[in-house]
């Protein structure tokens, strides 16, 4: 049971560079989420998608896109890489937005 | 807008002794509030979660409380170990926002 999967681990930009982050769910939660955690800052919502085909801006979202592809899948993307994005980003999901939040295990972004 | 805090930032402990993790939160308008564990460099563990209609919720040695009126919620640990030793992170369910966190260290 795989849960929350994302990909990739570890990734290093150089600013101006584009890249999507991937996250698949295979628990058939309606609700996905991304997060990016910075030292001392907690976890700050990016965008979440409450069921497929919808998404919404959270607490930080300027510099990202997302794609809710399927009821799995949620993906994030940069266009245009910043160092202010060197990060830790994290994909979860949960049932609807009242239920346990599962995470994945992060992909650790660094742009130069 | 909800502010979710957590106090103190850190704590250090001997083994053994009895703890208490703070979340604090301005909008008492929540759906349910969920703790979390973090290892350092690893992702997020889920360790309870207490609905809104709930005071307490208890698993093993943890025991979360909430008062949605005063906006608070309480993670104790009871008899703390080592392998304790981590981040404890709270997120409260409506605009699905998290406290910064409380690094906690058990000395043996």
């Amino acid at each position: 049971n795989a849960g929350v999967t994302q990909t990739p681990k570890f990734q290093v930009l150089k600013t101006g560079q584009s890249m999507t982050l991937q996250c698949a769910q295979d628990m058939n939660h309606n609700s996905m989420y991304w997060y990016r955690q910075d030292p001392g800052m907690g976890l700050r919502l990016i965008y979440y998608s409450a069921s497929e085909g919808t998404t919404d801006k959270g607490e930080v979202p300027n510099g990202y896109n997302v794609s809710r592809l399927n009821k799995r899948e949620f993906s994030l993307r940069l266009e245009s890489a910043a160092p202010s994005q060197t990060s830790v980003y994290f994909c979860a999901s949960s049932e609807d937005r009242a239920s346990p939040l599962h995470f994945g295990n992060g992909t650790r972004l660094t742009v130069t | 807008k909800q502010e979710v805090t957590q106090i103190p930032a850190a704590l250090s402990v001997p083994e053994g002794e009895n703890l208490v993790l703070n979340c604090s939160f301005t909008d008492s308008a929540i759906y349910n509030l969920q703790w979390f564990r973090q290892d350092p460099g690893k992702g997020l563990t889920s360790l309870l979660l207490i609905q809104s209609s709930q005071r307490e919720q208890t698993s093993g040695r943890l025991n979360a409380s909430l008062d949605k009126s005063s906006g608070r919620s309480t993670l104790y640990i009871a008899a703390s170990q080592p392998g304790d030793s981590a981040t404890y992170l709270c997120a409260v369910h409506n605009d699905m926002r998290f406290g910064a966190g409380t690094r906690l260290t058990v000395k043996p």
